[in-house]
């Protein structure tokens, strides 16, 4: 089955400056890579999501980036808000089914 | 708009109860999930069901069983509660049965086993 890694587990950015979080993968066959953020006591949603036939989506402030060859995809958050604090999880296919990374606590300081 | 929701946001049980989660979807989608969320550990899935009564074992399935009777409702039974057990439980669903695609999760029940 997929494996995906994530790091870094917590990410501590001042508000204004850009957070990099960035994920592994183990099969060269996934080709749908999503990003969830869950803020405290509520619910994961999906932010953005990327399929293999694309390196780069972007939406406002956010972006995903995906390198099959090296088997990593990256979520960029430009211009941090304090609203951007939460746990961010990326996720890889496995049959059909999600593996999911183990978090990344992003905080961001006012 | 996705409606996921489940029974329970919080639950406090004894060890060796008899604990039934519910989950209810309002989209009409094929699969549904159950996922276990631990500091640390992500989530991680426990069962899941492509169909009405089709269910299939995820990562860590030992202690629990599943229940698809209808397409709407997906739950989690746990047999006999073990204090281990005290979890986080997202249940979730996503349109097409065989097809990666986004999943949409219920606000979560935080079970407490004493």
């Amino acid at each position: 089955g997929e494996n995906v890694e994530q790091h870094p587990s917590t990410l501590s950015v001042q508000e204004g400056d850009s957070a990099v979080i960035k994920c592994t993968y183990s099969d060269s066959a996934s080709n749908y890579f999503p990003w969830y953020k869950q803020e405290l006591g509520k619910r994961p949603q999906l932010i953005i999501d990327i399929r293999s036939n694309v390196g780069e989506k972007k939406d406002q402030r956010i972006a995903v980036t995906l390198n099959k060859t090296a088997k990593h995809f990256s979520l960029h958050i430009t211009e941090t808000q304090p609203e951007d604090s939460a746990v961010y999880f990326c996720a890889a296919p496995n049959d059909y089914k999600l593996s999911f990374g183990a978090g990344t606590t992003v905080t961001v300081r006012a | 708009d996705v409606k996921v929701t489940q029974s329970s946001r919080y639950l406090v049980k004894r060890t060796g109860e008899k604990v039934f989660l519910e989950c209810v979807q309002d989209m009409d989608h094929e699969n549904m999930f159950w996922y276990r969320q631990d500091p640390g550990l992500g989530l991680r899935l426990i069962y899941f069901s492509y169909d009405v009564k089709m269910k299939e074992k995820g990562d860590i399935p030992e202690g629990y069983s599943v229940s698809r009777e209808k397409k709407e409702r997906f739950s989690l039974i746990l047999e006999s509660a073990s204090t281990n057990q005290t979890s986080m439980y997202l249940c979730a669903s996503s349109p097409l049965a065989g097809e990666t695609d986004t999943q949409y999760f219920g606000p979560g029940t935080r079970l407490t086993v004493l």
